[in-house]
Formats: C-alpha cells, structure tokens, sequence
C-alpha cells in the first residue's frame, strides 16, 4: 500500500540553526499538509499545500516557516531560525486529488530535537 | 469550550472485551469524522473515516456520528492485545481543509 515517507526519522539541531524537513507524499496526491505534536500534546495543523501554494496556515505557522514543492515528488518544511520551542514530532499528511470524500494519509514523522 | 474534547484515559480492557471511545465537539461545521490510530513514535493512521452522520462498519471496528449531539463514537468488537495503542478521534469541516484532533485516548487491551 502506498505511504507517505519523511526524512529523517529524528533530527537534533542547535538554537538559532536552520532545519530541513522533507516529505515524499504518496504519487498523484495533489494536496499536502504539514502538522506537528509537541510531546503530551495534540496533534495540531501547521499549514496546507495545494497547486503550489499555500492554502491555509495556522497561528504557529509565522515567518520562521516555509514549505516547498521543490520538484515533482518532494514536499519540505523549513525551519529557518529554531527555537527550543519547536522540539515536536513533524508530522506531512497528503490527499488524493478527489473531489469527494479522501482522507488524508500521514507519514511516521520526524522527531525534532532542539539543544 | 475546547473545539474537540477527548478523555485521554488510559483505558485498560481485557482481549475480546467491546471497547468504547467517544469524542465531542462544538463545531457545528464539522462534516467528516475520522479516528486514527497511533502507536508509538509513530503517525497516526487511519482507522474510519465517515461523512456527516451514521454509522460505518470495517470489520471489528464501528464508527458512528450523531450531529444533532456533536458526538462521535468509535466500537472495536473483540479487542486484541494488538489493539493497544492511542486512539485519536479527528475531524474537518471540508474534505481538503485541515483536521482538528482530540488529544488521544491510550488504549491498553490485556491479554
């Protein structure tokens, strides 16, 4: 069964660095998400992606954060400056192009740990 | 009044016992229900996934919406140790839009 898979599983950066996170959704998906679950908490929606544009962000997705569909199977979250407060798991989800009722599939995630 | 409202458990049954995980909401805009289920260090996956209200079954799993309630249950009939794991009921107002969670039930099933 096809899965969204992210890259890399656990991440540890110094305050202040910038960090990549990388997504490769499931083909032919056409619409992509970043979410994000700090530890004990909530899975919570960071932002949405579609025809190459951002759709919708949410409050904790401010200046610091980016997305990019750099090529045809890619999809990245970049962190420029971190924070100690972005310590989280890093979830991409993506959605069938379907107009009628798709879920949307998550990948296992990405383990962010700032020092 | 949180948008979605989930007891976080832990929840602890023995195998083959009928299981019984519910959510509220207040958004009245809230079309599709979903549960996921996550292990641990791991995403969330996809368990039911209905629109507006009803029931839907998939094996040992029931999932039902009353709208008229805001509430939403999920069933898992003969449950397994496998069964173990965090339950998260999620839902969004459109298909595309983004999905608000619940915090998650942690279900134990003993053997």
């Amino acid at each position: 069964e096809p899965e969204v898979t992210q890259t890399p599983s656990h991440q540890v950066t110094q305050m202040g660095q910038e960090v990549i996170l990388r997504c490769v959704p499931i083909s032919n998906h056409l619409y992509f998400y970043w979410y994000r679950q700090i530890l004990g908490q909530k899975v919570e929606f960071l932002v949405s992606f579609y025809n190459n544009e951002i759709s919708e962000k949410s409050e904790i997705f401010d200046d610091q954060f980016s997305v990019e569909r750099p090529d045809g199977s890619n999809f990245t979250l970049k962190i420029r400056s971190t924070k100690l407060e972005d310590s989280a798991m890093y979830f991409c989800a993506s959605r069938d192009r379907g107009l009628g009722n798709q879920p949307q599939h998550f990948g296992d995630g990405t383990r962010l740990s700032i020092l | 009044q949180k948008e979605v409202e989930q007891d976080p458990g832990p929840l602890s049954v023995p195998e083959g016992a009928i299981v019984s995980l519910n959510c509220t909401y207040s958004n009245s805009a809230f079309q599709y229900f979903m549960w996921y289920r996550q292990y641990s260090r791991k995403g969330p996956e996809l368990l039911m996934y209905t629109y507006s209200s009803g029931n839907k079954e998939d094996g040992r799993f029931t999932a039902q919406v009353d709208k008229s309630s805001k509430y939403i249950s999920l069933f898992i009939r003969d449950s397994q140790p496998s069964d173990s794991a965090t339950y998260l009921c999620a839902m969004s107002v459109q298909s595309a839009s983004k999905i608000i969670f619940g915090s998650g039930t942690r279900l134990s099933i003993r053997p």
